[in-house]
């Protein structure tokens, strides 16, 4: 079954502790993406990726840290530098320029 | 910073078809529209994505406006399973997406 998966669904993050965040996708995209979502509010861009061993910064980069080892998987870590985790995150991919297409979402809960 | 503006929310009668209406004036030539919907705790859902020509496919419709700074979305027969979030979304320089707050569509039987 194609699509692009998110694990776990629910996180819980003790403080000063980094959690990691597992996107995976098998559409064969080359371009994944890492958005954060707060109650109410539309989603932002954290980091990007267009290439295998490449990626760049979003709009709110800061506390997070990503790789790109491997075309299918993209995972997104919060550090403990992150003040404020709780959030839902969500990881798209999508050809380059081309349309995102966006898992299910992982929600950060801090203890 | 968003670049496009949606009403806050909006409710449709079920079976009756839903204008979804977004304004994009600071679209560039080549900045495309896209649409999608998220159900509540839900990733967003892509419904479709336009230039400059109108387009159709199975879930909507797409009007763009000739001087292309506004767009209207819609659902030609809303069921209760189309409530959810609409979101407008242009893409950047880079092709990036910028999200607003969306629309929360509710219908109603």
């Amino acid at each position: 079954d194609g699509g692009i998966t998110q694990s776990p669904k629910y996180l819980f993050r003790k403080e000063g502790q980094n959690v990691t965040l597992s996107c995976e996708q098998n559409l064969n995209h080359d371009a994944m993406y890492w958005y954060r979502q707060d109650p109410g509010q539309g989603l932002r861009l954290i980091y990007y990726s267009q290439i295998v061993n490449d990626f760049q910064k979003g709009d709110i980069a800061e506390g997070y840290s990503v790789s790109r080892e491997k075309k299918e998987s993209f995972p997104l870590t919060v550090t403990s530098a992150q003040k404020n985790p709780t959030a839902f995150y969500l990881c798209a991919s999508g050809g380059s320029g081309e349309t995102q297409y966006f898992g299910p979402g992982t929600r950060l809960l801090v203890l | 910073d968003a670049k496009t503006t949606q009403p806050t929310s909006m409710d449709c009668a079920e079976g009756r078809a839903a204008n979804l209406p977004c304004n994009h004036s600071t679209i560039s030539g080549n900045e495309y529209v896209y649409w999608y919907r998220q159900i509540h705790s839900q990733g967003p859902q892509y419904i479709i994505h336009g230039l400059k020509n109108n387009e159709t496919n199975e879930m909507a419709s797409l009007i763009i406006t000739e001087d292309r700074k506004s767009s209207t979305l819609i659902l030609p027969h809303a069921t209760l399973r189309d409530t959810a979030v609409y979101y407008c979304v242009q893409t950047d320089s880079w092709g990036k997406l910028q999200f607003g707050a969306g629309t929360q569509v509710v219908v109603t039987p």
